[in-house]
């Protein structure tokens, strides 16, 4: 079974501080994501990259950076938490699109971070 | 991608049969429709996908119309490990799950 693993579930953060969010996929996928889910407005993709180093601006990447430097690996970095910032956090994984094959996405279990 | 419509809440009792429908009057011919849920507290589980042909798996069944405008998900035998939100999502056959637009999806609940 394909595992996407968050690295934490719960965290607490204070305002401005640097938070790093840690995902890890053990499937060999090309694609990864991250999402934030909030109450009424459903998940938002805040980025997304397709490879090694490479990254593309999501719906809402206003705050946030990521980085990938190994396949398996995508992390996101709020560089100065604030208070709108809390939120569910989850991270997602899919294969690349292998000619006209289209793959669905996995998911990690999700970090809630509260921003105080 | 084309968006979808479900409605916001449902209710099915435990061991009958849930009827999710989902429109999407605006698909086009190349987009695929998924079906996602989400158990509280969980990230989203993919359920079942498929182009224009019925599909069932060990999980669920979905019946697509002919036309294409709209689709509904079969939970045959209800549980209450079934109570989730469950999202319905149309894609281009070749995206790459960058552009999956999420609605609010059906809660459903299962009762005993």
């Amino acid at each position: 079974d394909v595992k996407v693993t968050q690295s934490s579930r719960y965290l607490v953060k204070r305002t401005g501080e640097k938070v790093f969010l840690e995902c890890v996929q053990d499937m060999d996928h090309e694609n990864m994501f991250w999402y934030r889910q909030d109450p009424g407005l459903g998940l938002r993709l805040i980025y997304f990259s397709y490879d090694v180093k490479m990254k593309e601006k999501g719906d809402i990447p206003e705050g946030y950076s990521v980085s990938r430097e190994k396949k398996e690996r995508f992390s996101l970095i709020l560089e100065s938490a604030s208070t709108n910032q809390t939120s569910m956090y989850l991270c997602a994984s899919s294969l690349g699109v292998l000619g006209q094959r289209v793959t669905e996405a996995f998911f990690g279990q999700g970090t809630r971070l509260t921003v105080v | 991608d084309a968006k979808t419509t479900q409605p916001p809440s449902m209710d099915c009792a435990e061991g009958r049969a849930a009827n999710l429908p989902c429109n999407h009057s605006t698909i086009s011919g190349n987009e695929y429709v998924y079906w996602y849920r989400q158990i509280h507290s969980q990230g989203p589980q993919y359920i079942i996908h498929g182009l224009k042909n019925n599909e069932t798996n060990e999980m669920a069944s979905q019946i697509i119309t002919e036309d294409r405008k709209s689709s509904t998900l079969i939970l045959p035998h209800a549980t209450l490990r079934d109570t989730a939100v469950y999202y319905c999502i149309v894609r281009s056959r070749a995206g790459n799950n960058r552009k999956l637009i999420w609605g609010l999806g059906t809660s459903l609940a299962v009762n005993p």
